[in-house]
């Protein structure tokens, strides 16, 4: 089972700043399936990435994802107070499976 | 426009049953993948259950043998049988339709999430 280690765990950081979030992956993620949510408090997650670098139908391209392999990332540019959330990523691998990682939170400085 | 409304949480006690609804508009459930996600208070997401098309069925370790994934095409609905429940099955649990194609291994959209909690 592939296990997801996000970092940091938070990240504090001011609007108009750069957010550089961190996904690493135990064994390497087959075909770049690497996707990138966000939640915010009380609502259910969104879709941002798919496919480690797509951006989902109607997400700002302030929001970026590179990476493959092992070591993904997620790039926010100029961060939105609406942007202050928590981020997951997620891989979908043979049996098949699904799994999340823990989530970094993005809070403001 | 593409909803998904889940129903059917609530309190049980360990060892109980329930069933999750998750009424969908806007797309067809027997022509898509469709999956639960749940997330215990204060924690991070985890898989719980997908069901393809066409028909074939997969769950995480931690519910095999104990929840049920299915579907009812007259209805367009979703549902997740929970049986033998326990403490830590305590989650808000979401419904998602699963991806395909180049969304494959995604979820989305989401509905918002029905509370279940297992206490004596």
């Amino acid at each position: 089972e592939i296990v997801l280690t996000q970092s940091p765990g938070t990240l504090s950081l001011s609007p108009g700043e750069r957010a550089t979030l961190s996904c690493r992956a135990s064994q390497s993620v087959s075909s770049n399936y690497l996707a990138w949510y966000q939640q915010k408090p009380g609502q259910a997650p969104r879709l941002l990435i798919y496919g480690a670098s797509s951006r989902a139908t109607g997400i700002p391209d302030r929001f970026s994802g590179s990476g493959s392999g092992t070591d993904f990332t997620l790039t926010i540019n100029r961060l939105e107070p609406e942007d202050f959330a928590v981020y997951y990523c997620q891989q979908y691998g043979s049996s098949p499976t699904w799994t999340f990682g823990l989530g970094t939170k993005v809070e403001i400085k | 426009e593409v909803q998904l409304v889940e129903s059917g949480g609530g309190l049980v006690q360990p060892g109980g049953s329930l069933r999750l609804s998750c009424a969908v508009s806007g797309f067809t459930v027997s022509t898509k993948h469709m999956g639960w996600v749940r997330q215990a208070p204060g924690k991070g997401l985890e898989w719980v259950s997908v069901i393809y098309s066409g028909d074939n069925t997969y769950y995480a370790d931690s519910v095999r043998g104990r929840f049920t994934i299915s579907r009812d095409n007259s209805k367009n609905t979703l549902y997740l049988q929970m049986d033998s429940l326990k403490s830590e099955d305590t989650a808000v649990y979401y419904c998602a339709r699963a991806g395909s194609g180049s969304y494959r291994g995604t979820f989305d959209p989401w509905g918002q999430g029905t509370l279940v909690t297992v206490s004596s």
